[in-house]
């Protein structure tokens, strides 16, 4: 079964600075999809940032990127010029091409310090 | 372009009480997903279903829980005799015909409170 793991409960960051979450995941697929949600105060779940396995090339969405190591099985989350706004829940996510089911990790709250 | 819609936002019911769940996804996605979120934890994934048809309901609890996607109308997750472990919040999310290829779009949730 494919696991998703966040180590990171909670992180902190000052205002415009620059902060890295980290996901890892497990799994014996090849071809698989990769996701991070915001879920701030209202709870509404939102995509930042997306990945296909078979791309080398690392998911950038304005300040929000991707490091994407395939061997380590690691996809982690780097925010730029963090706003007051980039404060809420960061869940990563993880779909084996073909199913369509998501698999979460538990979350990395995220607070960004004026 | 209305997003994915739920309702109630809020739900409260008495233990052994039923509660149901109302799902519209984005127009023209024919794709449905109900996921729950337990106090402090990630999403679960319960159910997937397309027009008409469940498709995967490898997460959903055996008893007390169905979900449906008619051929018109929302989709609905009931509980039956809901007992206080139901309490969560119970997300839906939608994607296009080409889900193999797609994002799921989620809806605001309903939070279901058992008393």
């Amino acid at each position: 079964a494919q696991t998703v793991t966040q180590s990171q409960p909670e992180m902190s960051v000052q205002e415009a600075e620059t902060v890295t979450l980290s996901c890892t995941y497990d799994t014996s697929e090849s071809d698989y999809y990769l996701f991070w949600y915001k879920q701030p105060p209202s709870r509404q779940m939102i995509l930042v940032i997306r990945q296909e396995a078979y791309k080398q090339q690392n998911a950038t969405e304005n300040r929000f990127s991707v490091n994407f190591q395939k061997a380590a099985k690691s996809f982690s989350l780097k925010i730029s010029d963090s706003q007051l706004g980039d404060a809420a829940m960061y869940f990563c996510a993880y779909r084996t091409f073909g199913n369509e089911k998501l698999t979460f990790g538990t979350g990395t709250r995220l607070t960004i310090i004026p | 372009n209305a997003g994915v819609m739920q309702n109630p936002r809020h739900l409260v019911r008495r233990r052994g009480q039923e509660a149901r769940l109302r799902c519209s996804p984005v127009k023209g996605h024919s794709h449905v997903y109900w996921y729950r979120q337990l106090p402090e934890e990630g999403l679960k994934f319960m159910v997937y279903l397309q027009k008409e048809n469940i498709i995967d309901e490898s997460g959903m609890p055996k008893e007390r829980f169905s979900a449906e996607f008619p051929k018109e109308g929302p989709s609905i997750l009931r509980i039956q005799q809901v007992v206080r472990g139901d309490s969560a919040a119970y997300f839906c999310a939608s994607s296009p015909l080409l889900a193999g290829a797609d994002t799921q779009y989620f809806g605001p949730g309903t939070r279901l409170t058992v008393l």
